[in-house]
């Protein structure tokens, strides 16, 4: 059964400082995502990741993928109060037919003046 | 806006009715599938649809729960003899997978909150 753990689950920074989000999980995966979700809101969808190695930024936001540690990070740089909200990573199992995501519990990050 | 719509978007009902949620994905995508989302938790799969064919469902989706996709457009979820476990926030997606390569990303739509009192 594939599981997917998040850590931290909380998170409260101060604008301007750096702080990484670490994403595990574990059997092999074909994709790894990124999502946002705003409280009362749905998923909005930030990052895909698809090879070992990949990384891919907007804004103040980076991901990366170790497909050998199975392991992903979301790194934020000069934390703004924007980006307040509650971040899962999601992963699809390798191999054909199965494209249901697991998803971690989520890290609710508050970004405070 | 051509996103993922959801309706309605809040249901409350009594424990032992039935429920149904109605899904229209984004236009081009051929691939649906719902989730369930409670409280501090991330989305959990229910079931997966391509076209219209239903082609995974999780041990989540007991017998009280049907879903279908007649025409391979829009979605129903129904849940029958609804119970205060049943209460959570239902999340529908679409995605598009039709050329190698594709990411296959879920777009999700705003989801419907059911509440069994």
């Amino acid at each position: 059964e594939l599981k997917v753990e998040q850590n931290p689950l909380f998170l409260s920074m101060q604008e301007g400082k750096n702080y990484t989000i670490y994403c595990n999980y574990s059997t092999t995966s074909d994709r790894l995502y990124w999502y946002r979700q705003d409280p009362g809101k749905s998923l909005e969808s930030l990052f895909v990741l698809l090879s070992n190695g990949a990384v891919k930024q907007e804004g103040r936001l980076m991901a990366s993928l170790d497909t050998k540690a199975r392991l992903s990070t979301l790194h934020i740089t000069a934390a703004v109060h924007d980006l307040s909200a509650t971040y899962f990573c999601a992963v699809t199992p390798s191999g054909a037919g199965s494209y249901q995501l697991t998803f971690g519990k989520g890290t609710k990050l508050s970004v405070i003046p | 806006d051509t996103g993922v719509s959801q309706n309605p978007r809040h249901k409350i009902t009594k424990r032992g009715q039935n429920v149904t949620f109605r899904c229209d994905p984004i236009s081009e995508h051929n691939r649906l599938y719902w989730y369930r989302q409670t409280l501090g938790q991330g989305p959990e799969f229910l079931t997966y649809f391509q076209n219209e064919a239903q082609l995974e469902k999780s041990r989540l989706l007991s017998d009280r729960f049907s879903a279908e996709r007649p025409k391979g457009s829009f979605s129903t979820l129904e849940i029958q003899r609804t119970e205060q476990g049943d209460s959570a926030m239902y999340l529908c997606a679409s995605s598009f997978s039709g050329t190698s390569g594709s990411t296959d990303t879920q777009y999700f739509g705003p989801g419907t909150r059911l509440t069994v009192l």
